[in-house]
């Protein structure tokens, strides 16, 4: 089983529609979660960060973590075109492990 | 100024050849990491470096070969190229190396990667 399991995707959507990307997790230690986005082309970089069960929220966006579950969201709202990217869960405690990305296009 | 960068950002070469993609970062961060990324943009850690330490050291042939000449700088070494080789590899710095205690120490800043092709 791998560390971290991300729903694959791809996933297209319509301009400003609610986009659920998902994360699941094998090991209880793993502390902190995070949210990388990468355009493409680009280098991942961190979106969002939390630590503990619960709701996160950064304008749009909202990370929300089940630990009990060992499952991680990412929520966005009124999603835009520039939010088309690749996101993917990393999750760390003595190691850091990514999942494999979810590929989202957002049409104008 | 940029926080991580590397140097090709593209690279094209025949098969069997050796080369090298360096990296640095301007952040003053304590360890530095090496990842791979296919075509179908899984991310895989290779190495990593804590202060010029290796700490990291997963599955990789050892055709490749991480240097780290101060904690700044951590450069990769590749032998023998082949075809396989070819992905994206991309450099990244943390404070702090994955810890249960690290917390957002242990965020990790990207470079804008180094595209292989080997032919």
């Amino acid at each position: 089983q791998k560390e971290v399991e991300q729903d694959p995707g791809p996933l297209s959507v319509p301009e400003g529609a609610i986009v659920s990307l998902n994360c699941t997790y094998s090991n209880s230690a793993f502390q902190y979660f995070m949210w990388y986005r990468q355009y493409s082309r680009k280098g991942p970089e961190l979106l969002m960060y939390t630590y503990s069960s619960g709701n996160k929220e950064d304008g749009r966006f909202t990370a929300q973590v089940d630990k009990s579950s060992k499952y991680i969201s990412l929520f966005i709202r009124d999603s835009q075109p520039s939010d088309s990217a690749t996101y993917l869960c990393a999750i760390t405690g003595n190691q850091f492990y990514f999942g494999t990305g979810t590929s989202l296009t957002v049409i104008p | 100024d940029t926080a991580v960068s590397q140097t090709p950002k593209y690279l094209v070469t025949q098969m069997g050849n050796d080369k090298s993609i360096k990296c640095e970062q301007n952040l003053g961060h304590d360890t530095m990491y090496w990842y791979k990324q296919d075509s179908k943009k899984f991310l895989k850690i290779m190495f990593s470096y804590n202060n010029k330490e290796l700490i990291i050291n997963e599955t990789v042939p050892n055709r490749f070969s991480p240097k780290s000449p101060d904690k700044a700088h951590l450069n990769l070494h590749i032998n023998s190229l082949e075809l396989g080789d070819s992905a994206v590899y991309f450099c990244a710095s943390s404070q702090d190396p994955p810890l249960l205690t690290a917390g957002v120490r242990n965020e990790q800043f990207f470079g804008p990667g180094t595209r292989l092709t080997v032919l």
